[in-house]
C-alpha cells in the first residue's frame, strides 16, 4: 500500500514562528502536493512539485514556500506564521502513469496563536 | 480555483437507503475521480472514470459520467453508518501533468 506520512497530526505555533511541515511518501511518486483545507472552502492547492527540486505555485502560495531535495520528501514552510494560517494541511503524492490518482497523508492540524 | 461543484452540499439518509451525489465541471477532462474523507483525516481515492467511459462500478459504488453535460454522479447503494463522510469529485481539466481540481464536497450522514 502507498503510504504518505505527515510528520505531525497536531501542531501549535506562535505568530511569527517559522514552521516546517514534513511529508514523506514511500512509493517513488514523481508528484507531490500541499493543500490546505478550511470549512466551506474545500481543498486549496498551495504548492506542488513534479520532480526533485521542481516546484510550482498553486492557488494560494502567499506566505508559504516549499522544498523538495529528495524525491520522497516534500516540505512546506511557513516563513512567519500568522493566525490566518491556522488550518488543516494535507499532503498528497501521485504517479503520473496511474491516472494521477492522489494518495493523501492523514493531515496536520496547525493552530497559530 | 474550484473545478468540480458537488451537490448537494449536505445529505442525510437512513441506513439501507441509497445516496446520490452529483458533480459538475466546466472544462474538458481526461478523467474524473471521487474521493472520500472521514472527519479530520486525509482523502482516500474511491474511483476513477475516464472521459470515454459512461459508467463504472466498484462494490456498492456506481459512478456515471456525462461529458456532454459535464457532470458526474456517485451512487452509494445500501448505505451504512460507516459511509458517513465527505465526498469530493476531482478533475484534471484535461491536463496530464498531475494536478487535480477538487470541489467543495458533499457531507453525507447516514443514520443507523
Amino acid at each position: 500500500d502507498v503510504k504518505v506520512t505527515q510528520s505531525s497530526r497536531y501542531l501549535v505555533k506562535r505568530t511569527g514562528e517559522k514552521v516546517f511541515l514534513e511529508c514523506v511518501q514511500d512509493m517513488d511518486h514523481e508528484n507531490m502536493f500541499w493543500y490546505r483545507q478550511d470549512p466551506g472552502l474545500g481543498l486549496r492547492l498551495i504548492y506542488f512539485s513534479y520532480d526533485v527540486k521542481m516546484k510550482e505555485k498553486g492557488d494560494i502560495p502567499e506566505g508559504y514556500s516549499v522544498s523538495r531535495e529528495k524525491k520522497e520528501r516534500f516540505s512546506l514552510i511557513l516563513e512567519s506564521a500568522s493566525t490566518n494560517q491556522t488550518s488543516m494541511y494535507l499532503c498528497a503524492s501521485s504517479f503520473y502513469r496511474g491516472g494521477n490518482i492522489q494518495y493523501f497523508g492523514a493531515g496536520t492540524r496547525l493552530s497559530v496563536l | 480555483s474550484q473545478q468540480g461543484e458537488e451537490d448537494p452540499q449536505a445529505l442525510s439518509i437512513q441506513e439501507g437507503e441509497n445516496a446520490t451525489m452529483n458533480c459538475s465541471y466546466k472544462t474538458s477532462i481526461n478523467n474524473l475521480q471521487w474521493y472520500r474523507q472521514n472527519s479530520g483525516r486525509g482523502l482516500v481515492h474511491l474511483i476513477l472514470i475516464r472521459s470515454n467511459e459512461r459508467e463504472k462500478h466498484s462494490g456498492r459504488l456506481r459512478v456515471t459520467l456525462d461529458t456532454s453535460k459535464k457532470s458526474s454522479s456517485l451512487l452509494i447503494t445500501a448505505s451504512r453508518a460507516a459511509d458517513t463522510a465527505s465526498y469530493f469529485c476531482a478533475t484534471d481539466r484535461g491536463s496530464t501533468l498531475g494536478r487535480l481540481y477538487f470541489g467543495r464536497g458533499t457531507q453525507l450522514t447516514v443514520w443507523p
